[in-house]
């Protein structure tokens, strides 16, 4: 059974470049959720998708945005890069069905913005 | 709101002694907690999650948790730490609607030989 699948993994911006991270579910899972690691804020959570809607949605600037296709795969996109974006964004997914699922996260993009 | 705090940023052991990472919970509400470990350049695994059932939670690689609400803990021990468990625990809970998740700041455990 194949795992989440982040793509890409590394990649490196400049500031006011927009990026977009991609992000295919386990097999089945309906819910994919995105979350922000640096190492001065911790993991943030920026946002989940289920079933093409976004069902939550964490404390960032509009800048962050995110969607989910039909096959809910899932993509999201920062525009407007500033340095403090530089982080590790972490894509994980869930049946989401109920509550207390547990999340089956990717190996992470680390996105470096100069 | 709910919320988790790990005491203790960094955990030094010897290999073969125990492993001891707290996490204290704050939650108006019974939680659903969960602990993840993250080795380098890697997402995030879990290791064992906490859903109101058992008190005593066994996870994966000889880790268990147990849940003590008179103390809103949730520690994370291991009897004997092996040089392999050298990484980044997280302790988490929901929050909200859907499948947010809130986490500690993470503890980072040594293990010397």
């Amino acid at each position: 059974k194949a795992g989440v699948t982040q793509t890409p993994r590394y990649l490196i911006k400049t500031r006011g470049q927009q990026v977009t991270l991609s992000c295919s579910p386990i097999s089945g899972h309906r819910s994919v959720s995105w979350y922000q690691q640096t190492p001065g804020q911790g993991l943030q959570f920026l946002f989940e998708y289920f079933s093409e809607t976004q069902r939550n949605k964490g404390n960032f600037p509009g800048r962050f945005s995110g969607r989910q296709f039909s096959n809910s795969r899932s993509e999201m996109n920062v525009s407007t890069l500033e340095l403090g974006d530089s982080a590790l964004y972490l894509c994980a997914s869930s049946y989401g069905g109920e509550r207390a699922n547990v999340l089956t996260f990717g190996a992470g993009s680390r996105l470096t913005v100069l | 709101a709910q919320s988790v705090t790990q005491l203790g940023s960094h955990v030094s052991v010897s290999e073969g002694a125990l492993v001891l990472l707290r996490c204290n919970y704050s939650s108006s509400v019974p939680p659903y907690l969960f602990w993840y470990v993250q080795y380098p350049n890697q997402g995030l695994q879990l290791l064992l999650k906490y859903t109101s059932a058992a008190t005593l939670v066994k996870g994966i690689n000889g880790f268990e948790a147990e849940f003590k609400k008179s103390e809103t803990s949730f520690h994370l021990t291991k009897p004997s730490a092996h040089m392999s468990d050298a990484a980044e625990y997280f302790c988490a809970v929901f929050t909200g609607g859907g499948n947010k998740l809130t986490f500690g700041t993470g503890t980072q455990l040594k293990v010397e030989l």
